[in-house]
């Protein structure tokens, strides 16, 4: 079964530019997670979708940060403009609906703000 | 609200050696509990888990028992080896809060010299 698939996995940008990251979700799965790994902070849990739909945004720091799901097996997210301080390692992880709420990573994105 | 507090590191151990990460969380229900492992540039992948007191999850010669007493679940290894070598994160999922979010710890770095 393929897994979680994130691309690109690498991205090289300048500042003000606009930056796109893709996310596959597991099929079947229910719930997709935006997470961001930087060595000062950690990881942090960005936005999660439960059906399509955004639950809890509370992590996007900045209204530069946009997130979407059209459908079950696509989502995006979108940092415009971009800033050297948004670079990062960006993951993506799904999960199935169920109690013990196991989540899935992809390989991640790493991003490079020049 | 809920947190979990994990062994700060980095921690590094010669090959054989006995692993011990340390990990309490605090939570208001009925947590699932977490190891997660991210190998160098991959993303996070589940290494074991505990649903209930008193379970011991295991995977790859690693086990952890779910302490409610102590609110502990630590990562123990009878005998390490350099591929080992990776960071571990302590986590939990309480399924009586918010649905389908993970609260990580801030992972410990392990590093095994052969």
């Amino acid at each position: 079964d393929a897994g979680v698939i994130q691309s690109p996995r690498h991205e090289v940008t300048e500042m003000g530019q606009e930056v796109t990251l893709r996310c596959k979700p597991i099929s079947g799965h229910d719930y997709l997670f935006w997470y961001r790994q930087t060595m000062m902070r950690g990881l942090e849990l960005l936005i999660y979708f439960n059906n399509n739909v955004p639950i809890d945004d509370s992590g996007m720091p900045e209204d530069r940060f946009s997130a979407k799901m059209p459908n079950a097996s696509f989502s995006t997210l979108k940092i415009q403009p971009s800033e050297p301080r948004d670079s990062a390692v960006y993951f993506c992880a799904s999960s199935p609906t169920s109690g013990y709420n196991e989540q899935f990573f992809g390989p991640g994105t790493r991003l490079t703000v020049l | 609200g809920d947190s979990v507090t994990q062994m700060e590191g980095p921690v590094t151990l010669s090959e054989e050696a006995f692993l011990t990460i340390n990990c309490t969380y605090t939570a208001t229900g009925y947590p699932s509990l977490f190891w997660y492992v991210q190998y160098p540039g991959e993303g996070l992948q589940l290494l074991l888990k505990a649903t209930k007191a008193d379970d011991k999850g295991s995977n790859k010669g690693f086990e952890a028992t779910y302490r409610k007493e102590t609110t502990s679940f630590h990562l123990e290894k009878g005998s390490v080896q350099v591929s080992d070598s990776a960071v571990y994160f302590c986590a939990l999922s309480d399924t009586y809060s918010s649905a389908s979010k993970i609260i990580f710890g801030s992972g410990t770095r392990l590093s095994i010299r052969p």
